[in-house]
Order: C-alpha cells, then structure tokens, then sequence
C-alpha cells in the first residue's frame, strides 16, 4: 500500500500569511494526487486535483505543485475562511490511501 | 444540484451486522464510480471501498477485506455497504462520494454526503 505522510500536523499562521503542507508518497504515483479541505462537522471539499489543477470555484490563492513522490499544497495570504484542515490523497492504485492531515489553526 | 444522502447508521454490538445506504441524486448514477470513506471520531480520513461505475472491479482497504461488501443498484441510484463482524475500531463517520470524472478515468473525489454515523459498541 503507498503510504502518504503530510508535515506538519498542525500549522499556526496569521491572516495573509503564505502556508505552505507538504505531501510525501512512499511510492510513485504521478500526478494523480488531490488536496481537500474540511471543516468541523463538514465533508471534505476538494481543492486541487491531479497534483497542480484548480478545482473551479476554488480561490486562487490555493494551488498545488508536484510529481510522484513529493507534493506541496500552498496557500497565499492566508484569509479567515482558510482555517481548517487539509488532506492529500492518492488516486494512483489501490488502495486509495489519505494523509493524516494538517490542521491550520490562529497563530 | 448533485446529493448523496447516506442513511442507516446507528449503534451495533461488536460482530454484528449493519447495512449502509446512499441515496444519489441529480447525475447520472450509472456512470460514475462511487465510494465510501470514514472518519472516526476526532481522526482522519480512511478510505474504505470502491466499486467502479460498471461493477467490474471492486477494492477495499485491508482493514475492512473479508468483512465488507460495497454494492449498487443503478435501478434506484443507491449504493450500499453491507458490513459484517463490526469491531468497536469500525466506529466512524462513512461518507459516500463520487468520483469527479464518469467512466474508468482516473479522478479524485468531487462530491461527498454528510456522511452516517456507525458506533460499534456493546
């Protein structure tokens, strides 16, 4: 099974602050990695799909880059809608498998 | 405007049985693959089953092999998960979801339920 390892597990910023999640696959998988966003109580929400496209209607201080093993979700001037927690997730093989998540939380 | 509508949750004695449904709407069911993934309580997200648009293939993560069984009927746009031999790690939120692209093309997922609460405990 490919394992996905997301640093950190919790990020404190401030609003307008750059945050940057990084996503590492124990095995190559493409491109074929999305990022989603969930809130408390909430199903999760995709953000990016494919490692680096836009999913529509998504801001576009998010975005995403990478290939294969390593991955970056990355969101410019972070704004207060922003706080919550991010999965990556391959779609590579199966099992799909998620990371563990990284809560963005008020510095 | 796409729903999935899971139902069938609820409390369940360990090695016991319990059916989960979802309830689409507002695409077209049959051509899509679907999903399901949980997420126990104050976890991550595990994925735990899918089944391709056409029932050709089925997966499922290791922890639930042998003891679930994920199925559709395109007749009336739901799709089910019939778990077996629930232990208490079973507890969990399960979100159905569908793929973002319809056919065999790879995609993430793009639409989620709510989800249904499942707690396995005696």
């Amino acid at each position: 099974d490919i394992q996905m390892t997301q640093s950190p597990s919790t990020l404190s910023a401030s609003v307008r602050d750059r945050v940057t999640i990084t996503c590492r696959a124990s095995q190559r998988i493409s491109r074929w990695l999305a990022w989603y966003q969930q809130k408390p109580g909430k199903a999760p929400k995709v953000l990016i799909y494919d490692a680096s496209s836009l999913e529509s209607g998504v801001p576009s201080r998010f975005s995403g880059s990478g290939s294969e093993t390593e991955f970056t979700l990355t969101i410019n001037s972070l704004q207060p809608d922003d706080f919550a927690t991010y999965y990556c997730q391959q779609y590579n093989s199966y099992p799909w498998t998620f990371g563990q998540g990284t809560k963005v939380e008020t510095k | 405007q796409v729903q999935l509508v899971e139902s069938g949750g609820g409390v369940v004695q360990p090695g016991r049985s319990l059916r989960l449904s979802c309830v689409a709407s507002e695409f077209t069911f049959s051509s899509y693959g679907m999903h399901w993934v949980r997420q126990a309580p104050g976890k991550g997200l595990e994925w735990v089953a899918v089944i391709w648009y056409d029932e050709t293939n089925k997966h499922y993560a290791d922890s639930v092999k042998g003891r679930f069984t994920i199925s559709r009927d395109d007749s009336k746009n739901t799709l089910y998960l019939q778990m077996d031999s629930l232990r208490a790690e079973d507890t969990a939120v399960y979100h159905c979801a569908r793929e973002k692209l319809r056919g065999s093309s790879i995609s993430c997922l793009y639409h989620w339920g709510q989800g249904t609460l499942v707690t396995v405990s005696s």
